[in-house]
Formats: structure tokens, sequence, C-alpha cells
């Protein structure tokens, strides 16, 4: 069965950092691009970050200013949202989700996880 | 960015009958790259169709979406007690990917 499990989301207070990690199974993961997308309480959805199958191209939500950064280790099977210079903006639940193709555009995204929170806090 | 605009904000009907939801998208969508999502608060969204009319795998033909340039449509027929949610239209042309801010179909 095709799965995504989050972890990493936990209080966090402004200005802190924040790792997210993404566990993959059941899929060809090394194949396939990937992306994260929030829902801050009370929003809609909201795509944060994409990353193409190898990891050679990420994209990014212009209103992320570079804060951001998406990666993958192909070899864990493992999608990872390193988040620096927190903002109380941020705090959302936090989806992985699976394109079905080598990019994170001109695939749709077909497989999500559950999410992982995140919230942002003194 | 493309920018896409959802309408109406809130459906508000009772099962049985025919839902309508429009999005309509800033810049041309070449190849239709449009999708729709259903989203229960606090599931995983749902991915319904892809490139503007195809279903995905599992959604029953009740779903269907048509459009293309910059107005897309999804048409929910027979609403049935599941069916009531929040849905996204979403262009995966280029990065950044963007949603629209949703329709809320809600029992009447």
């Amino acid at each position: 069965e095709e799965q995504l499990v989050e972890s990493g989301g936990r209080v966090v207070r402004p200005g802190g950092s924040l790792r997210l990690s993404c566990a993959a199974s059941g899929f060809d993961f090394g194949d396939l691009a990937m992306s994260w997308v929030r829902q801050a309480p009370g929003k809609g959805l909201e795509w944060v970050a994409g990353l193409n199958w190898n990891g050679g191209t990420a994209g990014y939500a212009e209103s992320l200013q570079g804060r951001f950064a998406i990666s993958r280790d192909n070899a864990k099977n493992a999608l990872y949202l390193q988040m620096d210079s927190l903002r109380g903006e941020d705090t959302a639940l936090y989806f992985c989700a699976q394109h079905r193709g080598p990019y994170h555009y001109t695939y749709p995204m077909h497989l999500w996880g559950q999410g992982t929170t995140v919230t942002v806090s003194s | 960015e493309i920018v896409l605009t959802q309408s109406p904000g809130t459906l508000s009907l009772s099962p049985g009958e025919r839902a309508t939801l429009s999005c309509r998208t800033s810049q041309r969508l070449t190849s239709n790259y449009l999708a729709w999502y259903q989203h229960k608060g606090g599931q995983a969204p749902r991915l319904l169709i892809s490139g503007a009319s195809r279903r995905a795998t599992g959604i029953p033909d009740r779903f269907s979406g048509s459009g293309s340039g910059t107005d897309f449509t999804l048409i929910i027929e027979r609403l049935e007690p599941d069916d009531f949610a929040v849905y996204y239209c979403q262009q995966y042309l280029t990065s950044p990917q963007t949603f629209g801010q949703g329709t809320k179909v809600e029992i009447k």
C-alpha cells in the first residue's frame, strides 16, 4: 500500500527553526516528484514547495521569501522541509504529497499524507 | 504566479441535488493542467480530477470536470452525504503551483 507519513511538527517560538520529515512507502519514491502543502487554521490549501525526482529542481511559494528549503533522500525514501525564521503565519497543518511523475509541475498530487501540525507561538 | 478564483464560496444543497463549482484562472492553462481536490477537515486531501476532466482512480462518475483555457467546472451529480466537503481547484502548469480559495459544499 502506498503511504506517506509526516512527522516533526511541534510548537516552536517565533524566529525558530524546524525540520519536517515525510516517510514514503509502497511505491518507487526515487522516480516521483514530491511537494509540501499546508493549511493554516481556518484557511485553504497553500502549496509550499516542490522537488523533482532527483532533487535537482525545487520550487517555492513566493510568500516564503526564501525561509524554507525542501530536500529528499531517495536512499531513505524520505522528504524533508527545513523551516527557518518561523513566523506566526507559518502555523499550519503541513502535508506531504506525491506527484504522479518526475516533476513537481505538470503532474498533479495523487497521494497525500495525514499531515503534521506546526504551531509558531511564544 | 497564476491566481485561481473559485465561485461560489459556499454552496448549500440537499442530498440528491447537483453541485456546480467554478474555477477561473488568471492565465490560460495550456494542456489543461487543472486539478480538483476534495478536502475534509483534518484529513488528507483527495485528488478527484486531473487534466481538467480526467477522473482519478476510484472516483465515481458522479464527479465530472470540464473546461479549458481559463474557465473550468466541477459538477457533482446526486450529492451523497459523504460529498459535503471543501473543494479546491489547483493549477500545476507552472511553479509556484497555486490553489483556489475553495468552495464549501454544505448540507442545506
